[in-house]
């Protein structure tokens, strides 16, 4: 059964780097059908997309994040991860990763989330 | 890129069917057949409910059905049950690779 899990700090300084990773099991990273990808969710409020990756190394941003998200891929330990930069009280949310069926775009199964708050 | 709207919220009484629209553009949910659907209940993950506008994953109860007209896609869930209350999210699929969700709708069964 496909399972993904999501790891990194639980808490980040204003400016500095957001990391996270999110293991796969149960199935190939490098699965032609699929991207990997990343939501986040701020508290109380709704999903927003912020981008995926394909297991060639193809990047696909949100464009209102484009400029400070990075997300790469190891195939050979079956992981990917999420880099976001210059953060802010903003970013302050649960950021969950998924896998994403190429061409339609619908995501699953999803991890279970990580909280991540931006605080001094 | 600008999310889809949803209602805030809806509600119906066991048994009865309630419907959630999603409103995009002609750029997204009026150009493309790729509009999902996720149920989301309180702490937990998203689940996906419906895919490709109308298609169920295996295990999705058929209480659950999608559909679309033009640039509005819609959720319907026929004889409310007490768990499906929670909040349920539309996306769509916005052009070059990007994807967008809706607002979220909260739905509550009296």
């Amino acid at each position: 059964q496909l399972q993904l899990q999501e790891s990194g700090p639980g808490l980040v300084q204003p400016s500095e780097t957001l990391s996270l990773s999110c293991a796969v099991s149960g199935d190939s990273i490098s699965s032609s059908r699929f991207y990997w990808g990343w939501i986040r969710q701020p508290p109380g409020k709704g999903l927003e997309w912020i981008g995926h990756i394909y297991y060639s190394g193809s990047t696909y941003y949100n464009p209102s994040l484009e400029s400070r998200v990075t997300i790469s891929v190891d195939t050979s330990n079956n992981q990917f991860s999420l880099r976001l930069s210059s953060v802010t009280a903003a970013d302050t949310a649960v950021y969950y990763c998924a896998r994403i069926r190429t061409t339609s775009n619908w995501f699953d199964p999803w991890g279970q989330g990580t909280l991540v708050t931006v605080s001094s | 890129q600008s999310a889809l709207t949803q209602p805030r919220s809806v509600s119906g009484s066991p048994g009865q069917s309630v419907t959630i629209s999603c409103t995009g553009t002609s750029s997204d949910v009026g150009r493309y057949n790729y509009v999902s659907w996720y149920q989301q209940h309180p702490g937990k993950a998203p689940k996906l409910m419906i895919y490709d506008v109308t298609k169920r994953p295996s295990g999705v109860p058929d209480r659950f059905s999608g559909s679309k007209s033009d640039n509005t896609a819609s959720l319907t869930i026929s004889g409310l049950q007490a768990e499906d209350e929670a909040d349920y999210y539309c996306c769509s699929h916005a052009g070059m690779y990007t994807l967008v969700f809706g607002g979220g709708t909260k739905m509550t069964v009296l």
